[in-house]
């Protein structure tokens, strides 16, 4: 069983510029969800796609969107990037299926720095 | 406010010694999720509760769940330096699909 893989480890943007981050989720799972991680704080929650379809997002600008693909790989791209967009990006997958909460299964990571 | 509040925010033990670990939340949570984090790098999924008054052990880390569902404990017996990590505890609540909040996090630290 494959776990949830990253891509890039580490970026280096400047201000303005804009990213695009990739996840592919574990096998079998059709859920991801986009935390992002500033420094000595737990992740918050950017947003969830399931079967490809934006199922939930949290407190974030437009200019933070995302896709998901038929094989249930998602991107995280974000616009126009700013200096406290610097942070741990981390992508979540999980399967709805069944009842009860979801387990959810976390990727390394995209370290991302603007500078 | 922190929906999600961890104590201590940070901890050094001796090896050997057991620990406790907190998370608590205003909101009666649907799912309770304990994930231990290396610095910099991804969250680790240790185990998560969802029943109120439930217990899960894996090798020396039990977490609890209380009864109203709304506190969680995380304990490690007899610490080892391969305990040492960052420690989150994440919370789904009813009507939120799988979005997770989080506390800020419990760095552990052991001391040979």
């Amino acid at each position: 069983e494959t776990g949830v893989t990253q891509s890039p480890t580490h970026l280096i943007k400047t201000r303005g510029q804009q990213v695009t981050l990739r996840c592919s989720s574990q096998s079998g799972h059709n859920t991801v969800s986009w935390y992002q991680q500033a420094l000595g704080q737990g992740p918050q929650f950017i947003f969830q796609y399931y079967r490809e379809e934006e199922n939930g997002r949290g407190n974030f600008p437009p200019r933070f969107s995302g896709l998901q693909f038929p094989n249930y790989s998602s991107e995280l791209n974000v616009n126009a990037l700013e200096l406290d967009d610097s942070a741990l990006y981390l992508c979540a997958s999980s399967s709805p299926e069944g009842q009860g909460a979801l387990e959810q299964f976390f990727g390394p990571g995209t370290r991302l720095t603007v500078l | 406010s922190q929906e999600l509040e961890q104590s201590p925010q940070s901890l050094i033990v001796q090896e050997g010694k057991n620990l406790t670990i907190n998370c608590t939340s205003s909101k009666t949570l649907y799912g309770l999720y304990w994930y231990k984090q290396k610095y910099g790098e991804g969250l680790i999924f240790l185990m998560m509760l969802q029943k109120g008054g439930e217990e899960k052990s894996h090798e020396k880390i039990t977490a609890k769940l209380d009864e109203k569902k709304q506190q969680s404990s995380l304990h490690i017996t007899a610490s080892q330096p391969s305990h040492a990590g960052i420690y989150l505890c994440g919370a789904s609540l009813y009507n939120q699909g799988g979005k997770l909040i989080f506390g800020q996090g419990t760095e552990l630290s052991v001391k040979p």
